[in-house]
């Protein structure tokens, strides 16, 4: 079976760092670009960031930009997301997504969430 | 960046009925435009990508068309399990952006 399965959320202080990871099953991983979007309590879908399948092309939306890193480990079928500087309004659920061509996003992981909180 | 502007916001509608969701784009986006529905507490799942060519399991009775600027998701006939909300999203060019959501209730 197809599957992505997310981890990491929790809630963290303003200012702090979290680090998601993404474990991928049932196909080759190292063959697929790779997403995280997120979507704030309520409100609707944000993309977050984009990972060619070497790695070699990564892209960011502005609003996260300098804060997070995405990587991805093919040995491992991982893909992560190094959140720093976290904000109140990066409070969210956290999808990875398999990226179908063009562009679109075939297979999504159940989500972590991600409140930051003092 | 591309916005993408959904409409109506909401919609109710009957078993049976014709539902379509509109999206536009504030530029050209040629056909890299992908549907999504979501249900509540569950992950988007993708419904029709490259603007109307149907993702593997979805069913027939959903359609999209258009290109350019302006798109349309259409179910034509409504089933209970399609009362969900529905999001367009634009691949032609990072960021890669999403439209606000259409949600579909039962009448």
């Amino acid at each position: 079976e197809v599957q992505l399965v997310e981890s990491g959320g929790g809630l963290v202080q303003p200012g702090g760092s979290l680090r998601l990871s993404c474990a991928a099953s049932g196909f080759t991983f190292s063959s697929y670009e790779m997403n995280w979007v997120r979507q704030a309590p309520g409100k609707g879908l944000e993309w977050v960031s984009y990972i060619s399948s070497s790695g070699s092309t990564i892209h960011y939306a502005d609003s996260v930009k300098g804060r997070f890193t995405i990587s991805r480990d093919n040995a491992k079928n991982s893909l992560y997301l190094q959140m720093n500087s976290l904000r109140a309004e990066d409070t969210a659920i956290y999808y990875c997504a398999r990226n179908k061509r063009p562009d679109a996003f075939d297979i999504w992981g159940q989500g972590t969430m991600v409140t930051v909180s003092s | 960046d591309i916005q993408m502007t959904q409409s109506p916001s909401s919609l109710s509608a009957s078993v049976g009925d014709r539902v379509t969701i509109t999206c536009r784009a504030s530029q050209y986006i040629s056909t890299y435009l992908n549907w999504y529905q979501q249900k509540p507490g569950k992950a988007p799942k993708l419904l029709i990508y490259a603007a109307s060519s149907l993702q593997s399991g979805v069913p027939s009775r959903i359609s999209g068309s258009g290109s350019g600027t302006d798109f349309t998701l259409s179910i034509s006939s409504l089933q209970p399990e399609d009362f969900a909300t529905y999001y367009c999203q634009q691949g032609y060019s990072t960021p890669l952006t999403f439209g606000g959501g259409t949600k579909v209730e039962i009448k």
